[in-house]
């Protein structure tokens, strides 16, 4: 079984509805992050919690939230979505430095 | 300008040759330098990681850090098709709740039989 595991794989949603995309993870670390990926821009931060109490905003996390419910669980949720953000989002953790990432959503938002 | 520039490429090689991909940084606060390789489909996947400057060799895989010339680099060997992927280097200045680690945009690399 994957170390972090993200649901749904693929996703496609209209503009102006809510969604989630849910990960967890079996590494036992408390660090967890998500990330969208687009074209030529690389990963970019979206949020990250370095432990259940702590969340906090990335580089570009207006427009998204996210919910720690446990150790091993982060969820991200677009409010609104919106066209562009299709992107491909992975769920990540860490111990300290090395992060280890999910499969991966590919989202499309029509 | 990015803190962290990587060649987007696209990159292709003959199977075997030697193949080097590149990083230059701007911060010179980073010690710690990772490699990540992705596969279509998949998220990254740890493939090297060293503390400082120096070199480190696994297999077939060097990875070498000047921070002198905020420079990093990973050299395959005897290159495979399966080393076909997207391979992004990684940088962070430490491991506090003030750190982050700031990916490249990733090099896409095509072995040919």
């Amino acid at each position: 079984d994957a170390d972090v595991t993200q649901t749904p794989r693929n996703r496609i949603t209209k503009t102006g509805k809510r969604i989630m995309l849910e990960c967890s993870q079996t590494k036992g670390h408390d660090r967890m992050y998500w990330y969208r990926q687009d074209p030529g821009l690389g990963l970019r931060l979206i949020y990250y919690s370095f432990d259940v109490k702590d969340i906090n905003k990335g580089e570009i996390s207006d427009g998204y939230s996210v919910s720690r419910q446990a150790q091993a669980k982060f969820s991200l949720s677009l409010e609104s979505a919106i066209p562009n953000q299709t992107a491909l989002y992975f769920c990540a953790t860490s111990d300290l430095i090395v992060q280890y990432f999910g499969a991966g959503t590919r989202l499309s938002v029509l | 300008q990015k803190e962290v520039e990587q060649d987007p490429g696209p990159l292709s090689v003959p199977e075997g040759a030697i193949v080097s991909l590149n990083c230059t940084y701007s911060n010179s606060a980073f010690q710690y330098f990772m490699w990540y390789r992705q596969y279509s489909r998949k998220g990254p996947e740890l493939l090297m990681y060293t503390y400082s400057s120096g070199n480190k060799e696994d297999g077939r895989f060097t990875a070498q850090v000047d921070k002198s010339s905020k420079y990093i680099s990973l050299f395959i060997r005897d290159s495979q098709p399966s080393d076909s992927a997207t391979y992004l280097c990684a940088m962070s200045s430490g491991y506090s709740s003030a750190s982050k680690i700031i990916f490249g945009s990733g090099t896409r690399l095509s072995i040919r039989p």
